[in-house]
């Protein structure tokens, strides 16, 4: 099993290019996050997925689109990148929502110029 | 509103000494589960623990203990004779019954010194 895996692991984007992360999963877990993680802040939860087709807003969801089209792979959008866009971006997923702890990936390490 | 608050942001500890990373906690549920989770150099997140709200009993693994306090909504983390791979930023989370999300305090760097 790979667990969750996350592409790409760098980028860097100029300023009002978009791009799309991918998250894949290969536990068959119903919940997918998709988080940020910025010097001081800890992680904050942009969107997340309770299934197949759904998603729901997070802490902080300006500027990022999600799709969940199928059970595996959790999408992360932007638009239209944005210095104030340059993070860490962690995906998890958990087989249920509350007592089950989330399995992270790696991460993507994003640089908006 | 569910809240996690982890006061220490860094600590420095030589090793081989013990030391405990805090983590108060705000909820209005009965039922509520409690995680920790480490995160190394190198990135990624690792899960440690959780705790359910019914559960008040500490629990030790080797090195690694968790005392859960309901009456002070604490859930501290002590490392006893730490070493230099416990250097880390350590994140103590919370979420409620049926929710949906975990929220995350802002996580302790732990230094430990050789």
């Amino acid at each position: 099993n790979a667990g969750v895996t996350q592409t790409p692991k760098f980028r860097v984007l100029k300023t009002g290019q978009s791009m799309t992360l991918l998250c894949a999963q290969d536990m068959n877990h119903e919940y997918m996050y998709w988080y940020r993680q910025d010097p001081g802040m800890g992680l904050r939860l942009i969107h997340y997925s309770v299934g197949e087709g759904t998603t729901a807003k997070g802490e902080v969801p300006d500027g990022y689109n999600v799709s969940r089209l199928k059970k595996q792979n959790f999408l992360l959008g932007l638009e239209s990148a944005a210095p104030s866009q340059t993070s860490v971006y962690f995906c998890a997923s958990s087989g249920t929502s509350d007592y089950n702890e989330q399995f992270f990936g790696p991460g993507t390490r994003l640089t908006v110029l | 509103a569910q809240k996690v608050t982890q006061a220490q942001t860094e600590i420095s500890v030589v090793e081989k000494e013990d030391v405990t990373l805090d983590c108060v906690y705000e909820t209005r549920d009965t039922t509520y589960y409690l995680f920790w989770y480490k995160q190394p150099p190198s990135g990624e997140l690792v899960f440690l623990i959780r705790r359910n709200s019914f559960d008040e009993q500490n629990e030790i693994s080797g090195r690694y203990s968790w005392n859960f306090q309901k009456s002070t909504s604490s859930f501290n983390f002590t490392i006893t004779a730490s070493q230099v791979v416990d250097s880390a930023v350590y994140f103590c989370a919370l979420s409620g019954y049926r929710d949906d999300k975990i929220i995350f305090g802002k996580g302790t760097r732990l230094h430990i010194l050789p």
